[in-house]
């Protein structure tokens, strides 16, 4: 079946610092990839996505390209703040028929910015 | 900028008691779907909604969990006799029909079975 596996955090980061947060996935076919963030008490924001192999989803200084060779979708910022400390987690997404689309989510890494 | 809603944002609740979570999902999409995340663990699908029937579901999603849309607006996940190990954060999401497959996430509701 699907699954994604995200390195184990927690990270913690100084300001300013360079991100990277791994992610691979295990897949049929070509699914969607994401990030979501989740800062704290709050609810599941998507960050980025990509929906097929080269491309690059970004925002809010986050960059993630799709590598199919290599089935990995990383994380990285080149600049960290302490307003990014929050949970990341990856996700795919497997169409299940019936316009089904089930999100199957990594276990989620946790980042701390210092200031 | 519209947005999912949940009620309530924490719900405690005794073992074998039924609870009902609630959801607001945006207002013109189709598709509706419960997800949980116990506390440190991974967010995990529950079930798909479309068309006012149910169109896949998780092992999870055994006979104690049903869904239900009794209006035009809410999404409800009820839970019949709550376990202690159904402690978690549920997450409600709503998606767009068509090929626009992003899912927008509500703010979910913690439940705290005793």
């Amino acid at each position: 079946g699907n699954s994604v596996t995200q390195m184990e955090g927690p990270v913690t980061l100084s300001e300013e610092a360079f991100l990277t947060i791994n992610c691979t996935y295990t897949a049929t076919g070509y699914p969607s990839l994401f990030w979501y963030v989740q800062y704290p008490g709050e609810g599941l924001q998507l960050l980025l996505k990509a929906t097929k192999a080269d491309d690059k989803g970004s925002n809010k200084g986050f960059e993630a390209t799709y590598r199919k060779e290599t089935t990995s979708f990383h994380l990285e910022k080149g600049s960290v703040q302490v307003s990014d400390s929050a949970v990341y987690f990856c996700a795919l997404i497997k169409y299940s028929g019936a316009g089904s689309y089930q999100l199957t989510f990594g276990k989620g890494t946790k980042l701390s910015v210092i200031p | 900028e519209p947005e999912v809603t949940q009620t309530p944002s924490h719900q405690v609740t005794q073992m074998g008691q039924e609870v009902i979570l609630r959801c607001v999902p945006i207002s013109n999409h189709l598709y509706f779907y419960w997800y949980r995340q116990i506390l440190g663990q991974k967010v995990e699908f529950l079930v798909s909604f479309y068309n006012n029937e149910i169109s896949e579901k998780s092992e999870i999603f055994d006979d104690q969990f049903s869904v239900e849309r009794p209006d035009g607006s809410n999404f409800t996940l009820k839970i019949r006799s709550t376990k202690l190990e159904d402690s978690a954060m549920y997450f409600c999401a709503s998606r767009p029909g068509g090929i626009y497959n992003e899912q927008f996430f509500g703010p979910g509701t913690r439940l705290t079975v005793l």
